[in-house]
């Protein structure tokens, strides 16, 4: 059982945008750290996507951007393309217990 | 670029020892938190134990506490994990990671490209 909250698996047609969950709660997500996501190809390591609830690294694509409110945070992929099919993972730190870096349990994308 | 590269992995008996290694490349690795994550095949993300630039501090998952020990070399720019008592469930791919600390933030900004650890009889 993860300690962040994600969808197993979503889907969507080319072109279409979807936007993945992230749960947590006030120890995590609900405080100041930030939640990061990363995308991980099928066969790959992961990479990383979003830092700091909405910012892009170099070289990743405007069409993803990450959101937090309360407890939740979102990754949203807009015009949905064939090479976005992958897994992809939100993350953050953890504060109850000594302080601890959390990951949710994944969301595989199907991109139909 | 940066590079970070596995090794040590393999397969060992339950109770057993293993000691994994990253060798880095391509920054100024003695400025950076390092850390290790694993994945069960087929499963998702577990974040399992990060040290910081000095080694004055390191932090483990409840998971592997009293188990696994985490360390580095800064000369040779390496990172360790030595894994000891491994159980069945300890079976995963292991991946070296820099831990980024921005503000409020800690991710794991590259990876490398895993190490697979598998613990059977």
């Amino acid at each position: 059982q993860s300690v962040l909250t994600q969808p197993p698996s979503m889907s969507g047609s080319p072109g279409q945008s979807v936007t993945i969950s992230c749960t947590g709660s006030n120890s995590n997500i609900g405080t100041n750290y930030g939640v990061h996501w990363y995308q991980q190809l099928p066969g790959t390591a992961p990479k990383l996507l979003i830092y700091g609830d909405n910012n892009r690294p170099s070289g990743v694509p405007e069409r993803f951007s990450g959101s937090k409110s309360g407890t939740s945070a979102s990754l949203a992929i807009t015009g949905l393309q064939a090479e976005d099919e992958a897994d992809y993972y939100c993350q953050s730190y953890d504060n109850s217990v000594g302080g601890s870096l959390v990951f949710g349990g994944g969301t595989k994308l199907t991109v139909l | 670029q940066v590079r970070l590269v596995e090794s040590g992995g393999g397969l060992v008996r339950p109770g057993g020892s293993l000691r994994l290694s990253c060798a880095a490349s391509g920054f100024t690795f003695r400025d950076y938190y390092m850390g290790w994550i694993r994945q069960v095949p087929g499963k998702g993300l577990e974040w399992i134990s990060y040290i910081t630039e000095t080694s004055a501090s390191a932090n483990y998952a409840d998971s592997v506490k009293g188990r696994f020990t985490i360390s580095r070399d800064n000369a040779k720019k390496s990172l360790f994990l030595q894994m000891n008592s491994l159980r069945a469930e300890d079976t995963a791919v292991y991946y070296c990671a820099v831990l980024a600390i921005n503000g409020w933030s800690y991710f794991f900004d590259n990876w490398g490209q895993g190490s697979l650890v598998t613990v059977a009889s």
